[in-house]
């Protein structure tokens, strides 16, 4: 089994503080997906990265592949009220299987 | 924007009803996903299409879970007896197949067995 975990499981902030959420896993993957879920809905895909040691911004947010791509991280720069939610990364098998890792809940109050 | 769709978005029922959900994926979209979500944890697989073909549903409860997906296209999600513990958020993905491949989700129908 391909498991993916991350860390922390909750993280509670202040707004303009900075964040970064760890993605482990011993099985290598093909490509690594990070998503944002709000209450209720369903997971929007932010970024996927392919490369190991690649590094995507996306605004405020920064996603690193790990060089022998079993691991991942966000980081997030002065986090507003609206970047509350549930992380979520997912790894790709090249066999079009996706594995979860089990998720971080950040709540970044005003 | 291409979206996956999903019906009903919410859906409550008894124990021992039956529940049928529907999802529509991206057009094009080869693989088609049904997840099992429990509030503040990732998804779970169960079960994985391909065109028409189940290409994993090694955790789906077959007792009483089925899907299909006759033409390759849509697909529905069966629950017959629903049990309190069916309780969840399932969620529909696709995704292409290529070299890599990004998965994106339906809203989801929230399902509470009373």
């Amino acid at each position: 089994t391909q498991l993916l975990e991350q860390s922390p499981q909750f993280l509670s902030i202040q707004e303009g503080e900075n964040l970064t959420v760890y993605c482990n896993s011993s099985s290598v993957f093909s490509s690594l997906q990070w998503y944002r879920q709000e209450p209720g809905e369903g997971p929007v895909l932010l970024v996927t990265v392919v490369t190991g040691g690649e590094v995507k911004k996306l605004k405020r947010l920064t996603f690193q592949f790990g060089d022998a791509r079993k691991d991942s991280s966000l980081h997030i720069t002065a986090a507003q009220p609206g970047d509350t939610g549930l992380y979520l990364c997912a790894g790709d098998d090249n066999f079009n299987k996706f594995y979860f890792g089990s998720g971080t809940k950040l709540n970044v109050k005003p | 924007e291409a979206e996956v769709a999903q019906s009903p978005r919410y859906k409550i029922t008894e124990k021992s009803q039956a529940v049928a959900f529907w999802c529509d994926p991206i057009s094009g979209h080869a693989t088609l996903y049904w997840y099992r979500q429990i509030l503040g944890q990732g998804p779970e697989l169960l079960v994985q299409f391909q065109d028409e073909s189940v290409v994993d549903d090694s955790q789906l409860p077959k007792d009483r879970f089925s899907a299909e997906r006759l033409k390759g296209v849509d697909s529905t999600l069966k629950i017959q007896p629903a049990e309190l513990g069916d309780s969840a958020m399932y969620l529909c993905a696709s995704s292409l197949s290529g070299k890599y491949n990004e998965q994106f989700f339906g809203p989801g129908t929230r399902l509470t067995v009373l």
